[in-house]
């Protein structure tokens, strides 16, 4: 079956050691996107790729980054993981859709990130 | 910035029951969506109305927009345990989905 797949389901790291975060897609989705949940919260979007057109939030902070190096696979890599980066992280896919805006998001299962 | 925020929070109603949770947003949109996230899982789409769209059904679910109110509202029909979970409110709009905080349904046996 198409999916989006997240790689690991949990992961730790210390504080302060560079993590990443990977998310593979069969659905052949242009779009990809990285959103960080914290218990109980609304998910937040951090980027999006559309192809490989990098889109950062105004607010995602400098210490998240992405790479997208081919259609099925993109990677978020936290350089400095401080205490409040322990989340969940979820990958999404989308088409842009005829209308650009009018298709549902695809989410895999989430990376559930510690930090020691 | 727009932002879907749901209203209950919390919902616990037997099985069998109807559910229904609200959503208010605050700009305007090219659509609506409503996810479902188990615990510990990711979100799975279930059901989009467009911001031309009045209400919409799909299966056991109902979903209404007012765009006047700027408000949605997700109805869950004959409610089951399997339906147990988180549901979001997302509103698209500016090229962005702004999810709302979500709702816990717990549907007992």
């Amino acid at each position: 079956d198409a999916m989006v797949i997240q790689n690991p389901r949990y992961q730790v790291t210390q504080f302060g050691k560079p993590v990443t975060l990977s998310c593979s897609q069969t659905l052949n989705h242009n779009v990809m996107y990285w959103y960080q949940q914290k218990s109980s919260q609304a998910p937040k979007l951090l980027f999006h790729y559309y192809d490989k057109d990098f889109n950062n939030e105004a607010d995602t902070p400098d210490n998240f980054q992405s790479r997208r190096p081919n259609t099925s696979f993109c990677f978020l890599d936290i350089r400095s993981p401080g205490l409040g980066d322990a989340a969940m992280y979820l990958c999404a896919t989308s088409t842009p859709g005829t209308a650009g805006s009018n298709q549902p998001q695809h989410f895999g299962d989430g990376t559930r990130l510690s930090i020691l | 910035s727009q932002q879907g925020e749901e209203d209950p929070q919390a919902l616990s109603i037997q099985e069998g029951e109807n559910a229904t949770m609200n959503c208010s947003y605050k700009t305007s949109i090219n659509n609506l969506q409503w996810y479902r996230q188990n615990s510990g899982r990711g979100l799975v789409h279930l059901i989009l109305i467009r911001s031309n769209e009045r209400e919409k059904h799909s299966g056991r679910l109902r979903v209404t927009l007012d765009t006047s109110k700027k408000s949605s509202s997700l109805l869950i029909t004959a409610s089951r345990a399997a339906d147990t979970a988180s549901y979001f409110c997302a509103a698209r709009g500016n090229n962005r989905l702004a999810f709302g905080k979500g709702n816990q349904v717990v549907v007992i046996p």
